[in-house]
């Protein structure tokens, strides 16, 4: 497709079990984003991909969340030992170059622990 | 902290008249500043961006103003449509950063 995809659309996963969210960027886009959309609060910085660059994960919230990039395109963030806590819609987008640019966004994953 | 707060939080107007959403953010230095709408289910889709010298910008039926001075933004929608009910998303970017400020949001709900 043309834009940013992700899966799956929905997980509803049980507490302590591990999760693993899929992004597809847009064909040659070499910037790719995660986030986390918790009601009401806006969208917050997990992680930033830029190319081949060494990924900036300052916003990952603990050690139970890491995030791949395989071939500069498709990502996985991986949610380990889930808590209630990670009940989210977790958001990925690309961008065509530089941080000035548009960021794309896909239409999310909602995650659900229970 | 780079903050950006909207209001209000959430609005409900009949169709076919017009509102104006706002937003104050404290995000410094300034690089320039987007309106996204959020569809239920979707991903954020940018509406309009403007930077440091521009004051206006507009998208169809939406209007953006940006006074940089009192980092002020304010989105104007008119003659609204039932499909423009969606949370509009105020986001500022930092001169020299990757990493954007969002706002939480304002939910417009239009009623035919």
């Amino acid at each position: 497709g043309a834009g940013v995809s992700q899966s799956p659309s929905n997980k509803v996963t049980e507490k302590g079990k591990d999760v693993e969210l899929r992004c597809d960027p847009i064909s040659g886009h070499t910037a790719l984003y995660w986030y986390r959309q918790s009601l009401g609060q806006g969208l917050e910085f997990l992680i930033y991909f830029q190319g081949n660059s060494a990924p900036d994960k300052s916003g990952l919230p603990s050690d139970r969340f890491s995030a791949e990039r395989t071939g500069g395109s498709v990502s996985t963030l991986t949610i380990q030992r889930t808590q209630q806590e990670d009940s989210a819609v977790y958001l990925c987008a690309s961008s065509s170059s530089g941080y000035q640019e548009t960021q794309y966004f896909g239409p999310g994953t909602r995650l659900l622990v229970l | 902290k780079n903050q950006v707060e909207q209001s209000p939080q959430s609005l409900i107007i009949l169709e076919g008249k017009n509102c104006t959403l706002q937003c104050n953010y404290t995000v410094s230095p300034f690089s320039n500043l987007r309106w996204y709408k959020q569809d239920t289910g979707r991903g954020p889709v940018s509406l309009t961006i403007m930077t440091f010298s521009e004051n206006t910008k507009s998208n169809g039926r939406y209007t953006a103003t940006l006074d940089a001075d009192t980092k002020q933004s304010s989105l104007h929608i008119t003659a609204s449509q039932l499909s423009d009910s969606a949370s509009y998303i105020c986001v500022v970017r930092a001169l020299n950063d990757y990493k954007l400020s969002f706002g939480a949001g304002t939910t417009v709900t239009v009623r035919a």
